[in-house]
């Protein structure tokens, strides 16, 4: 069974600009949760997409927005992108019941200069 | 909100010392689940503990949920160089569905 699949697995960008990132679950995973991981404050929530629906979200600017397709595939979005916005952004997927394991992919490594 | 506090945050051993790491919870848990993180890695599940005063073991590793249900620890016998990584605690609100809140992680450094 493949795992979780991230992509672009690195990315530059510059103040100001755009970036997608995006999320492959596990076949059959229809919950896919979206974390930022960065050295001072560990893996912090950003949101998670059930069914095509945000079910929970983390204390995050509208920045921050993600959205979910039919075949669980899930994107990220970060607009007007700032310095603080360089971190790993790692997703993981579940079968979506409550309390599942996560099972993670390799992240995106993005730098903002 | 819900914090989950882990403790210490570093930890260098000499392969073969033992090594614990500490998990606390401000709310009560529904359950406990651990990650191991190896350096340039992703998380990795490990194992989830649910009962109050549950205690798990996987090789050398044992892990205990508290009976409140608020703490957690993981302890492993006779260190080795594999076992180096970041090890997370995280934990659900016993409070309807909710999500899952890390602590910040425990790395562990073991030197031959």
């Amino acid at each position: 069974k493949a795992g979780v699949t991230q992509t672009p697995r690195y990315l530059i960008k510059t103040r100001g600009q755009q970036v997608t990132l995006s999320c492959s679950p596990i076949s059959g995973h229809r919950s896919v949760s979206w974390y930022q991981q960065t050295p001072g404050q560990g893996l912090q929530f950003l949101f998670e997409y059930f069914s095509e629906t945000q079910r929970n979200k983390g204390n995050f600017p509208g920045r921050f927005s993600g959205r979910q397709f039919s075949n669980s595939r899930s994107e990220m979005n970060v607009s007007t992108l700032e310095l603080g916005d360089s971190a790993l952004y790692l997703c993981a997927s579940s079968l979506g019941l409550s309390n599942q394991p996560q099972h993670f992919g390799d992240g995106t490594r993005l730098s903002i200069l | 909100g819900q914090q989950v506090m882990q403790i210490p945050q570093y930890q260098h051993v000499q392969e073969g010392e033992d090594f614990t790491t500490y998990c606390n919870s401000s709310t009560t848990l529904s359950n406990i689940q651990w990650y191991k993180q190896r350096p340039g890695g992703h998380p990795v599940f490990l194992i989830q503990l649910v009962k109050s005063g549950e205690v798990k073991k996987q090789k050398r590793l044992t892990f205990q949920f508290g009976e409140a249900k608020k703490n957690s620890s993981l302890h492993i016998t006779a260190t080795q160089t594999t076992d180096v990584g970041t090890y997370f605690c995280a934990g659900y609100s016993n409070s309807g569905y909710s999500t899952l809140t890390f602590g910040k992680g425990t790395m562990l450094l073991v030197s031959p």
